[in-house]
């Protein structure tokens, strides 16, 4: 299995300003994904993270929004910019890899986010 | 467009029960099926995973069934300890490998 660290694991933020999410793996993973469960919601995926090219968005999604870096295979950003109050919510990075089994998907611990 | 719903919402049952926690899904095309755990603050933990062409999956106490061509998935957790108080997600992926979720069943066992 893969072990997923994140950062921050929670803030406080105010509206108007923006966050980075750090996102980082102990092995090399071929495919990065970023998920956002809204309070009551499901989870759902906003961007797959692409190693040395940009994010693939999910509709709904834009980059001007989430703004998304991966420069290697290990590690991964997630920025949520200009907050307003609608973006408090987990935001959880997962990775796949077709050497760790199954296909299935491996989470990291999320980051909780408030935004005033 | 599919659609995943759990049933029920939230489960409260004591210690050393079986139960049955249930997924349901509106488009049969599916490419698997997987089931997860979510612990507040650790993420979540892959429990189960179904290919499409796969009747059940067994791992220790939890088995987890799928008849695709009802849209139904059950995950059955045989004598129930409070280490398994969570929540329960259940997500299909499509041909495309993307994952839809379900809200979840939220179970408490007590002691």
């Amino acid at each position: 299995s893969a072990v997923i660290s994140q950062k921050p694991s929670r803030d406080i933020c105010q509206r108007g300003t923006s966050l980075t999410i750090q996102c980082q793996v102990d092995s090399q993973v071929t495919m990065m994904f970023w998920y956002r469960q809204q309070p009551g919601q499901s989870l759902t995926l906003i961007a797959t993270a692409n190693q040395g090219s940009e994010a693939t968005y999910e509709s709904g999604f834009v980059i001007d929004k989430f703004p998304i870096s991966r420069p290697n295979l290990t590690f991964s950003t997630l920025t949520v910019s200009n907050m307003s109050p609608e973006d408090s919510s987990i935001y959880l990075c997962s990775v796949a890899h077709p050497l760790l089994a199954r296909e299935t998907q491996y989470f990291g611990p999320g980051t909780r986010l408030l935004v005033l | 467009k599919q659609e995943v719903t759990q049933i029920p919402a939230a489960l409260s049952v004591p210690e050393g029960e079986n139960l049955v926690l249930n997924c349901s899904f509106t488009d049969s095309a599916i490419y698997n099926l997987q089931w997860f755990r979510q612990d507040p603050g650790k993420g979540l933990t892959s429990l189960l995973l179904i290919q499409s062409s796969q009747r059940e999956q067994t791992s220790g106490r939890l088995n987890a069934s799928l008849d695709k061509s009802s849209g139904r998935s059950t995950l059955y957790i045989a004598a129930s300890q409070p280490g398994d108080s969570a929540t329960y997600l259940c997500a299909v992926a499509g041909n495309n490998r993307k994952l839809i979720w379900g809200l979840g069943t939220s179970l408490a066992v007590n002691p």
